[in-house]
């Protein structure tokens, strides 16, 4: 089955620049998903087809692809983007979806 | 404005039945598919599959196939999980969500807590 692998954990100081990685197969290109969630809540979308920002969303999250990997980047890390982060993509078949493993990601 | 409320917290026997409501108001509930997506406690998110709101026809990821059931009620906008045959391992939070286009996933309920224990 289609696996995406994110780092477990990734930590920050507050203004400096977070990055996590999702990595998927060599299988042709998917469009990834960020998704953030706070402690006790529901996911909340901040990245679509690869490097767009929903509406709402701050200018400091940006998506980005490199090959098969791909990258969520929070420019200025503050202590309330402190969150586990999902990428989300599907299978080649694309009627399938899979979440990455998740990242949590400490501000502080 | 658009919501997504689920049923309440449940506590089941193993062996048991579960059903898990998804009400939708404040869009047309029609217009979008459903998504249901479990969270083990202390683990990751896992996409159990969707649903066409229109056609009513449910896919299934790998791994929910056989004991669960998604399902729609399009007279009052409410969308089902039905698991059977409740096993421990599906103790579990479990969010609806609604979605825009494959992946875009903006609306999502509050999710609902299933504990099966005996």
């Amino acid at each position: 089955s289609y696996e995406l692998t994110q780092p477990p954990s990734v930590s920050v100081s507050p203004g400096q620049t977070a990055r996590i990685t999702c990595s998927g197969d060599a299988l042709p290109k998917k469009y990834r998903y960020w998704y953030q969630q706070k402690s006790g809540q529901a996911p909340v979308l901040v990245i679509y087809e690869d490097y767009k920002r929903p509406s709402g969303i701050p200018e400091r999250f940006s998506g980005s692809i490199s090959g098969t990997m791909a990258t969520l980047t929070i420019s200025g890390a503050q202590v309330e983007d402190e969150a586990d982060y999902y990428c989300y993509s599907t299978d080649s078949s694309a009627s399938h979806w899979v979440f990455g493993g998740g990242t949590k990601l400490t501000v502080l | 404005q658009v919501q997504l409320v689920q049923s309440g917290s449940e506590l089941k026997k193993p062996g048991a039945s579960v059903k898990v409501s998804c009400k939708a108001s404040g869009y047309t509930f029609l217009a979008y598919a459903m998504n249901w997506v479990r969270q083990a406690p202390g683990q990751g998110l896992e996409w159990m599959g969707w649903i066409n709101t229109n056609t009513g026809n449910p896919t299934y990821a790998q791994g929910f196939t056989g004991r669960f059931l998604f399902s729609l009620d399009t007279s009052v906008t409410t969308a089902y999980l039905q698991i059977s045959s409740l096993k421990a391992e599906d103790t579990a939070l479990y969010f609806c969500a609604r979605e825009v286009f494959p992946g875009y996933l903006d609306y999502w309920g509050q999710g609902t807590l299933v504990t099966v224990s005996s």
